[in-house]
């Protein structure tokens, strides 16, 4: 059974930094791209940035551009998101998913269930 | 990276059919054969329902089913049950290593 944990959420300021984890199971998970969308309250879903099996192809929106860095250890089985400069707007929960490829990018079959980013003073 | 667009919301009666639209742009829908469509329930996480555009992943019901026509893509539930009552969002792969999601469609079972 596939399993995605995030974990790693919580308050912090404005202007600091916060890093996400994801734990997998249940799949190979160094044969598959691997992606972190985020829902803010009561809001839609927006995609935030995605890595492809090898970690060769990386990409990210526009909204987070420069301040997120995304990585994989494949050997630990883990999906990370570095979150610098936080702003207020960047306050969402924040689900890991998995890809249906893995070096191309498709479609999330499998999701996490978040982890809660809450951007504060 | 504009979202795409969907309706806010839609409704219909139990055993009626409804489509919900998803329009983007020839950068994204137009381009790729690349939507998905999911199901979220308050408070949960969200569920693949289609993807590909038209195909269902196993143990989703016939009941929905998907389809593209230039920059628009479309979801359709036939056979409305109260279950379908939910939040559903497409996705399309945009290029560059980029997806964009719409805003969301909120369904009401009458």
């Amino acid at each position: 059974e596939v399993q995605l944990v995030e974990s790693g959420g919580g308050l912090v300021q404005p202007g600091r930094s916060l890093r996400l984890s994801c734990a997998a199971s249940g799949f190979t998970f160094n044969n598959y791209a691997m992606h972190w969308v985020r829902q803010a309250p009561g809001k839609g879903l927006e995609w935030v940035s995605g890595i492809s099996w090898n970690s060769d192809t990386i990409g990210y929106a526009d909204s987070v551009k420069g301040r997120f860095t995304i990585s994989k250890d494949n050997a630990k089985n883990s999906l990370y998101l570095q979150m610098n400069s936080l702003r207020a707007d960047d306050t969402a929960l924040y689900y890991c998913a998995k890809d249906f490829m893995g070096s191309s990018w498709s479609y999330f079959d499998y999701w996490g269930q978040g982890t809660l980013v809450t951007v504060s003073s | 990276q504009s979202a795409l667009t969907q309706p806010a919301s839609v409704s219909g009666s139990p055993g009626q059919s409804i489509t919900i639209s998803c329009t983007g742009t020839s950068s994204d829908v137009g381009s790729y054969n690349l939507v998905s469509w999911y199901q979220q329930y308050p408070g949960k996480a969200p569920k693949l329902m289609i993807y590909e555009g038209n195909k269902r992943p196993s143990g989703v019901s016939n009941r929905f089913s998907g389809s593209r026509s230039g920059n628009t893509a479309s979801l359709t539930i036939s056979g409305l049950q109260a279950e379908d009552e939910a939040d559903y969002y497409c996705c399309s792969y945009a290029g560059s290593s980029t997806f964009v999601f719409g805003g969301g469609t909120k369904l009401t079972v009458l």
